[in-house]
């Protein structure tokens, strides 16, 4: 099966901005992976922030945005806040499987 | 509100059995395809199992082939996800996850002698 990458660690400063991507073994990145992005924090169960790319939910921060960039998808945080250092996770959907990639530590300095 | 609230974890030996259970509310279940997530303790997420809205197809990530079986009644707005032969290195929380992106809070799931 496909191997998802995600860079293991980024560090952004407060207000600043930072991009998350997120890599296919097999390829580029399309619309058709539908891509997620989900955020979690330590002890608590994850919640998505993007999903099909680039939609947001209600609860989405403005400052999250999904795209597609270079061959991968990406998210985008405008604006770091402290209360975004979490653990960032990527999901890729190829013909129905679901693949994960490793998550990305963001810590906001 | 949508709310997915799993249950049908605990402790099992290996080569035991579970079934896990997630009813939704607040979304038309019957529209969405549904998953099962799971985390392993300090790891990261792995996706296991995913169904269509209408049933009609399944998924598996490779190494639950043969011995997890996801399914799912629209009627009771229900996914299920049945465990057999588990293995020590099926401990985990598994989370049910719906397409655009609602989870449940977990069942935990320990495979220990």
């Amino acid at each position: 099966q496909a191997v998802v990458t995600q860079e293991p660690s980024l560090t952004v400063s407060p207000g600043g901005t930072v991009t998350l991507t997120c890599g296919s073994s097999t390829g580029a990145v399309t619309s058709g992976h539908y891509s997620y992005w989900f955020q979690q924090k330590p002890g608590q169960a994850p919640r998505t922030l993007i999903y099909d790319t680039s939609n947001k939910h209600s609860w989405t921060p403005a400052r999250f945005s999904g795209s597609l960039l270079g061959g991968k998808a990406a998210l985008t945080l405008s604006g770091a806040q402290p209360e975004d250092e979490a653990e960032y996770y990527c999901l890729l959907s190829y013909s129905g499987v679901g693949v994960f990639g490793g998550g990305t530590k963001l810590t906001v300095l | 509100e949508v709310k997915l609230v799993e249950s049908g974890g605990g402790l099992v030996q290996p080569g035991g059995s579970l079934r896990l259970s997630c009813v939704v509310s607040g979304l038309t279940f019957s529209n969405y395809w549904m998953a099962w997530v799971r985390q392993a303790p300090g790891k990261g997420l792995e996706w296991e199992a995913g169904i269509k809205p209408d049933g009609s197809e399944k998924f598996y990530v490779d190494s639950v082939k043969g011995r997890f079986t996801i399914s799912r009644d629209n009627a009771k707005n229900s996914l299920y996800l049945q465990m057999n032969s588990l293995r020590v290195e099926d401990t985990a929380v598994y989370y049910c996850v719906s397409s655009q992106g609602y989870w449940g809070q977990g069942t935990l799931v320990t495979v220990s002698s």
